[in-house]
């Protein structure tokens, strides 16, 4: 059965500096891997996926993530923070059945 | 451009009661899915169409859930004898079928208190 895992419920970082979200998935066949942002009381918003090619894939907001197969991880990753970045992130997978799992979502706080 | 929209944006309703959701998608995307979220929780899985037909459905959908898309566009999603267990976010996404790789668009939810 396919799974995410965000083992980070929190993260801290100041603005301008790099952030980093982690996820890991595990699936049968080969995945299909999304990030999405949730602000308060707003549905969730694409920022990227991944589904086959270049390990770096770069989104929207100066986003990108790292497909590593050999750690079944795909962390979100932006080189310098802001304050209006702070959200509820998820990571989510698919690997060819129906429904798309997510994970638990990593609150992010960019502090000035 | 006008992403997928949800009405009512809250709910609030007292145990027992049935309570209807419904979900317009983005014009053109032929699919639409269904999920729940709970507080401190990714989105849950319910269940999807395409077009009209309803291809899946989750365990978590008990008999009390009802979806439909009857003419392929918008959707409804019925919650009938509502527990205070139903409180949740419900959310609804659309997408343009192209296999599993497609992107799911989220319209705002709807956040349903069952007191």
């Amino acid at each position: 059965a396919q799974s995410v895992a965000q083992p980070e419920d929190q993260v801290n970082v100041a603005e301008g500096n790099p952030l980093t979200v982690k996820c890991t998935y595990s699936v049968s066949g080969n995945p299909y891997l999304f990030w999405y942002v949730q602000y308060p009381n707003r549905g969730l918003q694409f920022l990227l996926k991944y589904i086959t090619g270049d390990n770096l894939v770069k989104g929207s907001y100066g986003f990108e993530a790292e497909f590593n197969k050999s750690q079944t991880s795909f962390h979100l990753k932006k080189p310098s923070a802001l304050v209006s970045d702070s959200a509820l992130y998820f990571c989510a997978v698919r690997d060819g059945r129906d429904d798309m799992r997510f994970g638990a979502g990593t609150r992010l706080t960019v502090k000035p | 451009d006008t992403g997928v929209s949800q009405n009512p944006r809250h709910k609030i309703t007292k145990r027992g009661q049935n309570v209807t959701f419904r979900c317009d998608p983005i014009s053109e995307h032929n699919r639409l899915y269904w999920y729940r979220q709970t507080l401190g929780q990714g989105p849950e899985f319910l269940t999807y169409f395409q077009n009209e037909a309803q291809l899946e459905k989750s365990r978590l959908l008990s008999d009390r859930f009802s979806a439909e898309r009857p003419k392929g566009s918008f959707s409804t999603l019925e919650i009938q004898r509502t527990e205070q267990g139903d409180s949740a976010m419900y959310l609804c996404a659309s997408s343009l079928a192209s296999g599993y790789q497609e992107t799911q668009y989220f319209g705002p939810g709807t956040r349903l208190l069952v007191l």
